[in-house]
Parts: C-alpha cells; sequence; structure tokens
C-alpha cells in the first residue's frame, strides 16, 4: 500500500462546480496535512494545509481532515477554467519530510 | 511565507558530468529539503540537509550521486554526479518551516 494515495484523474468538471479531491494516508502518526497546485511546467505551489479534524475554508478551498478514516480531501467550489492543474495532497512524516501523493488532474471545462 | 530561491532554473548536460544545483532560504531554517520530480511523476524525497551533519537520503538514493552540501541555515546545494539520461528530471529544494519550494531546476541529461 502506497504512504499517500489519491486518484489520479483526470477530473473533469465543468465551470462553476465544485470540485472534489480525495486523499488517503497509511500513516496514523501523521500530523500534518497539505494540498498544492501544480501547473505545467512549474514548482508545487501551496494551497493549505490542515492539522485538525474537520473543515478548513479558504476561499474558495476548504479541506477536510479526518483522522480516524486516514482521510483528507480538497473541495474548490465555483470552479474556474484558471484551476485547471493537478493537485497533490502531502502528509508529514517522521523527521518532518513530506510525502506525496502521485496527484490529481483536475480539468475544469468551461 | 519564506522565499527560496533556486538556480539554475535550467539546464542541459551532457552524460557522464555533474550539475550542482543551489536553493537560498530568505531565513534561518534548521532542515532543508530535496526533491526530484521526474516527467509525469509526483515528487520524491532525495535528501534531508541539516546544518552541521550529513544529509539523511531515502531509499534508493545515495551519497555519491547525490551529495548535498549545508554550509549554513539559509543555503544548500545539491548535485548531481555522473548523469545519466534517467536523471532528467525537475529537482526542486523545499523549506519545511513553510511547506514552500524554490521554482525548480529542470535537467534534461543528453
Amino acid at each position: 500500500q502506497k504512504e499517500v494515495e489519491q486518484n489520479s484523474g483526470p477530473l473533469s468538471v465543468p465551470e462553476g462546480a465544485i470540485a472534489s479531491l480525495n486523499c488517503t494516508y497509511s500513516d496514523r502518526g501523521s500530523q500534518s496535512f497539505f494540498w498544492y497546485r501544480q501547473y505545467s511546467g512549474k514548482s508545487p505551489e501551496l494551497i493549505m494545509f490542515i492539522y485538525s479534524n474537520g473543515d478548513k475554508e479558504d476561499g474558495r478551498f476548504t479541506a477536510q481532515l479526518n483522522k480516524a478514516s486516514q482521510y483528507v480531501s480538497l473541495l474548490i467550489r465555483d470552479s474556474q477554467p484558471s484551476d485547471s492543474a493537478t493537485y497533490l495532497c502531502a502528509v508529514n512524516a517522521q523527521g518532518g519530510k513530506l510525502i506525496f501523493g502521485q496527484g490529481t488532474e483536475l480539468s475544469v471545462k468551461p | 511565507s519564506a522565499v527560496i530561491s533556486q538556480k539554475p532554473s535550467r539546464d542541459i548536460c551532457q552524460r557522464g558530468t555533474s550539475l550542482t544545483i543551489q536553493c537560498q532560504v530568505d531565513s534561518q531554517v534548521t532542515m532543508m529539503f530535496w526533491y526530484r520530480q521526474q516527467p509525469g511523476q509526483s515528487l520524491t524525497l532525495i535528501a534531508t540537509a541539516n546544518q552541521g551533519s550529513e544529509a539523511t537520503y531515502e531509499s534508493g538514493f545515495v551519497i555519491d550521486k547525490f551529495p548535498i552540501s549545508r554550509p549554513n541555515l539559509t543555503f544548500s546545494t545539491l548535485t548531481v554526479s555522473n548523469m545519466s539520461p534517467e536523471d532528467s528530471s525537475i529537482y526542486l529544494c523545499s523549506d519545511y518551516r513553510g511547506a514552500f519550494f524554490g521554482q525548480g531546476t529542470r535537467l534534461t541529461v543528453v
């Protein structure tokens, strides 16, 4: 089992819809969870992080964490074509390093 | 947010040669991380660079191939040695404190 798993996609949603991106992790000791957006040819850009169970909202983005289920998700409301990118989930591991999922490609259709 | 400067941004190198990538952070940090992103893949951690001690390498990565220096708390270098076409990737440095990345070095080995 991979340490951090994401659906590779592509996930296609119409403009204005809610995009839901999911991530599961294997290490129950993980404390910090990160979502990145990566445009083609660019380095990852941090969208948000979450430490506590529940929801964390930042503008159109909401991160949801359920430690009991070892599940973290990212919701993007009112999706825009500019949101089309690969979204990477990362989980902290021992020593402060981050373990990344394989990424989910999101395509928002006008 | 941290500002992380990485150079070169890209390079094309001959097989058998070495390339040193530099990473500068705008404030002092205890740990810096080096990642590799192969074409179409997610990020894989190469090593953790700690100031004042040897770098800690992940499984599959060795010091002879990827020597790392960390002379102070704001700077690190990664060398890709004796390069082969399989080393063609994007190399990224990161400061875990803020989970931010440099702009990456796109390496092509011919």
